[in-house]
Formats: C-alpha cells, sequence, structure tokens
C-alpha cells in the first residue's frame, strides 16, 4: 500500500486565492511526523511546513496551514492568498517513528499552477 | 556553505559508463541520505549515513549502485555501469539529528540530474 497519497496531479488557482493541496497517509504507528516540500523547477526540495502526530493544533506557516484530521489520516496543505512564485511541485511527506524513522516516503506530488 | 551543495548538476552519460555524484551537507548535520527520483514522480530512499556510518541501504535498486561517506561529511553515491534505467534526479538530504524522535525535517539539495544515453 503507499504511504502518501496525493490525487490532484495538477491544480490551478486564480492569484491572491486560497487552494488546497490534498494528502492522505497510511501508517501503523503512533509517532510520525507529516511534512511538506515544494519543487520549484530548479530542483531544490524546500521545507513549508511540519505536523507531528501528537500535535493537537494545526500547523501554521505564514500563508501555509495544513489541516491534520488524525482520524482520517489526511494532511492537506492551505495556501492563502497565492502568489505567482507559488507555481511549483509539491510533495507530501511522512516520516515514522519507528524502525523506519530514517525513511521519508513521498507522495507523487501536485503541480500548481497560479493564474494571474 | 549554508546549503546542501551538489555537483554535477547535470551529467551525460554513455550507457555502461560508471558515474560519481557528490553531496557536500550542512556543516555538522550527522544524518545524510540519498534519494532518487523519477520524472514526474515523488523522491524515493536510496540510502542513509549516520556519520560515516550507513546505517540503511536498503532502497539501493542494484548492486551498482554504491554510497560512501568516509570522514562523516561528504558523500558520494557512485553507478557502476550505467544503464537507461537509472535516468533521474538524485537528491542528497542532510539533517541535524541523530536521535527518532522528534522526526526532524530533511535540508535538500539541487540534485544531479543523470541522462543515460
Amino acid at each position: 500500500a503507499q504511504k502518501i497519497t496525493q490525487t490532484q496531479p495538477g491544480m490551478f488557482v486564480q492569484e491572491k486565492e486560497a487552494v488546497t493541496l490534498d494528502c492522505t497517509y497510511d501508517t501503523s504507528d503512533q509517532s510520525y511526523g507529516l511534512f511538506w516540500y515544494k519543487q520549484p523547477s530548479s530542483g531544490e526540495m524546500i521545507f513549508l511546513i511540519y505536523q507531528g502526530s501528537y500535535d493537537e493544533q494545526n500547523a501554521t506557516e505564514g500563508r501555509y496551514s495544513l489541516n491534520f484530521q488524525k482520524a482520517r489520516k489526511s494532511a492537506n496543505l492551505v495556501i492563502s492568498a497565492s502568489q505567482l512564485g507559488d507555481s511549483a511541485m509539491y510533495f507530501c511527506a511522512m516520516r515514522e517513528g519507528g524502525n523506519n524513522f530514517n525513511k521519508f516516503y513521498f507522495g507523487s506530488g501536485t503541480k500548481l499552477n497560479v493564474k494571474p | 556553505g549554508a546549503g546542501v551543495s551538489q555537483s554535477p548538476r547535470y551529467k551525460v552519460a554513455k550507457r555502461g559508463q560508471d558515474v560519481a555524484l557528490r553531496c557536500d551537507p550542512i556543516s555538522g548535520h550527522v544524518s545524510l541520505f540519498w534519494y532518487q527520483q523519477a520524472l514526474g514522480q515523488g523522491p524515493e530512499f536510496l540510502t542513509y549515513f549516520q556519520n560515516e556510518a550507513q546505517l540503511d541501504k536498503s532502497g539501493l535498486p542494484s548492486d551498482r549502485f554504491f554510497a560512501e561517506r568516509p570522514e562523516g561529511s561528504v558523500s558520494t553515491l557512485k553507478i557502476q555501469r550505467t544503464q537507461q534505467e537509472d535516468s533521474a534526479v538524485y537528491l542528497c538530504a542532510s539533517s541535524w539529528a541523530r536521535g527518532r524522535l522528534p522526526p526532524e525535517k530533511l535540508f535538500f539539495g539541487s540534485g544531479t540530474q543523470l541522462s543515460v544515453l
């Protein structure tokens, strides 16, 4: 089974609007971390936001927030007030706390296009 | 340097050629990871080092792939007798953490794009 599932290969959003990128995950660990990374055309993976499995509040980092629904095993990324520079690939990732702690599992990504 | 540095940025190899990809992690980072990213896909784990010790190489696709980090800083990923299916972006990442919890974020380099003709 896939550890991380991103069902939206591509998304369009109008500049200044909000957009939600979906992510569901699969783990039997109680302790794990969920991450979102942005990958612009330059190739570097840029860390955006982190949510720990024991965190009771949804993580926020500036215009990024993570809608964490533990029972549904979803960790959607919300980008508010989209900017043209937000156009990129977005990857959801998970790191488990058990014996696989050294592995990050990535989804297949969502390509976001911000329209002027 | 301030970030993870990888070289070369692009590498074109003829099938059967050996290649070596270099990663210079953030100074002081204990953990170093190699990932392979095929076109249009997310990165997939190859191998993990804690200092100079290679603790997990379960993701290396074949014995043609070899990674080392002899002094616990710079790492080299070597691919022998390259095949077309090796064409991908190879990403290196590092983190300071040696422990398991809390899950620590990774800092990535820009990758080496390998094309095997």
